[in-house]
């Protein structure tokens, strides 16, 4: 089954602790996308990747980190120096131009 | 700024009669639309789309309409059901010309609950 899955779908942390999401898609799609949802909010976009080994910023990239080694996986990093990383965290995969395919999500929660 | 907007955040409607789901935009270099729809604890899908060279789109009970002039867009479900119960998002994307990078912009999300 082709499709997009994400890792872990809930995870605990510590404030000051750097916690990584993992992202890995199936469908041969060029694109990779995180973006966070919060309440009340529409997806913002926080990294999103082309093609191997290159990577954007998006709109609030500020304390998260991606890497883009391999096609199939865009893990993010959320670092200690996200102010405010409780959120549920969004991947999303397409052809360059096309329609996004999304994960399921995780939700990160800084106790 | 906020350039995609949907300013109802919840809709509710009985079970059969028509949903209307609202979208404005402010940015004339948007040109293909989308709308997703999403449950609760999981990722949106995709339902249906628009381009900016149309005024209407229609799949099964999906129809989005596009008025570009009032830079505006809408998403009617008829019949609904309660199976569309969910948050549903608008997005738009700049398609053509080389500041294309796939990347959408969304709006801020509208909870439609259709009442059996």
């Amino acid at each position: 089954d082709g499709g997009i899955t994400q890792s872990p779908k809930y995870l605990f942390r510590k404030e000051g602790q750097n916690v990584t999401l993992s992202c890995e898609q199936n469908l041969n799609h060029d694109a990779m996308y995180w973006y966070r949802q919060d309440p009340g909010q529409g997806l913002r976009l926080i990294y999103y990747s082309q093609i191997v080994n290159d990577f954007q910023k998006g709109d609030i990239a500020e304390g998260y980190s991606v890497s883009r080694e391999k096609k199939e996986s865009f893990p993010l990093t959320v670092t200690s120096a996200q102010k405010n990383p409780t959120a549920f965290y969004l991947c999303a995969s397409s052809m360059v131009g096309g329609e996004l395919f999304f994960g399921e999500g995780s939700r990160l929660t800084v106790l | 700024d906020q350039q995609v907007k949907q300013n109802s955040p919840s809709l509710s409607v009985q079970e059969g009669r028509i949903s209307i789901l609202n979208c404005d935009y402010t940015n004339s270099m948007f040109d293909y639309f989308l709308w997703y729809k999403k449950y609760p604890a999981e990722g949106p899908t995709f339902l249906i789309s628009i381009s900016s060279i149309k005024d209407k789109n229609e799949d099964g009970r999906f129809t989005v309409f596009l008025n570009k002039s009032a830079k505006h867009l809408s998403l009617h479900i008829v019949p609904s059901q309660p199976g569309d119960s969910a948050v549903y998002f608008c997005a738009a994307s700049p398609i053509h010309g080389s500041s294309n990078t796939g990347k959408l912009i969304f709006g801020q999300g509208t909870t439609l609950q259709v009442k059996p």
